[in-house]
């Protein structure tokens, strides 16, 4: 059973760049969901995608968009990166409402 | 608006005593509860769950709910150096399978 996979692990832009992170979600899970972890905090929903579509969305505005694929992997997308997007970006797959297993994360730096 | 509550701690505790980990949540339709934990530098890691009421024990683990005080525990029996890290209480409501999380605990275990 292969888990949850995101690339890049790291990254560095600047102010004003668009980013897209990657995730590839585990065997037989179809729901894929995005957090934001800034430093000291715990994780804040960004949005989730089940079966290609948005199932939910958290406080965060429309820069911040989604796409899910045919294979249940997804990317998040952020527009006009500010200097508070700095923070590790993590994704979750699950069954549905089933407990949600994190991959590594994406740790941005917005210069 | 949704909250979990955890004390950021550190809590301190030597090699094998218990360790007691507490967390409240303000949403009263909460359905399902989750603790993760986190090492630093790493993403959540899912240790337990639970979603009725009393005590749910895998391992050295128990976890606790009370849903009339809305407050949910984990305990950690016999602590180990390497169970030092921050540990993340994690609430899903009836709504979208989604998560809120509370700040997280940090968890010191001396040898």
């Amino acid at each position: 059973e292969t888990g949850v996979t995101q690339s890049p692990t790291h990254l560095i832009k600047t102010r004003g760049q668009q980013v897209t992170l990657r995730c590839s979600s585990q065997s037989g899970h179809n729901t894929v969901s995005w957090y934001q972890q800034a430093l000291g905090q715990g994780p804040q929903f960004i949005f989730q995608y089940y079966r290609e579509e948005e199932n939910g969305r958290g406080n965060f505005p429309p820069r911040f968009s989604g796409l899910q694929f045919p294979n249940y992997s997804s990317e998040l997308n952020v527009n006009a990166l500010e200097l508070d997007d700095s923070a590790l970006y993590l994704c979750a797959s699950s069954q549905v409402t089933n407990e949600q297993f994190f991959g590594p994360g994406t740790r941005l730096t917005v210069l | 608006q949704k909250e979990v509550e955890q004390n950021s701690g550190p809590l301190s505790v030597p090699e094998g005593a218990i360790a007691s980990l507490n967390c409240t949540y303000s949403d009263r339709g909460s359905q399902s509860f989750f603790w993760y934990r986190q090492y630093s530098g790493k993403s959540p890691e899912l240790i337990m769950f639970i979603y009725s009421n009393g005590d749910k024990e895998d391992g050295r683990f128990t976890a606790q709910l009370n849903k009339a005080s809305q407050y949910v525990s984990l305990l950690i029996r016999d602590s180990q150096p390497s169970d030092s890290a921050t540990y993340l209480c994690a609430v899903m409501g009836s709504g979208y399978s989604t998560l809120t999380f509370g700040k997280g605990t940090m968890l010191l275990v001396s040898p």
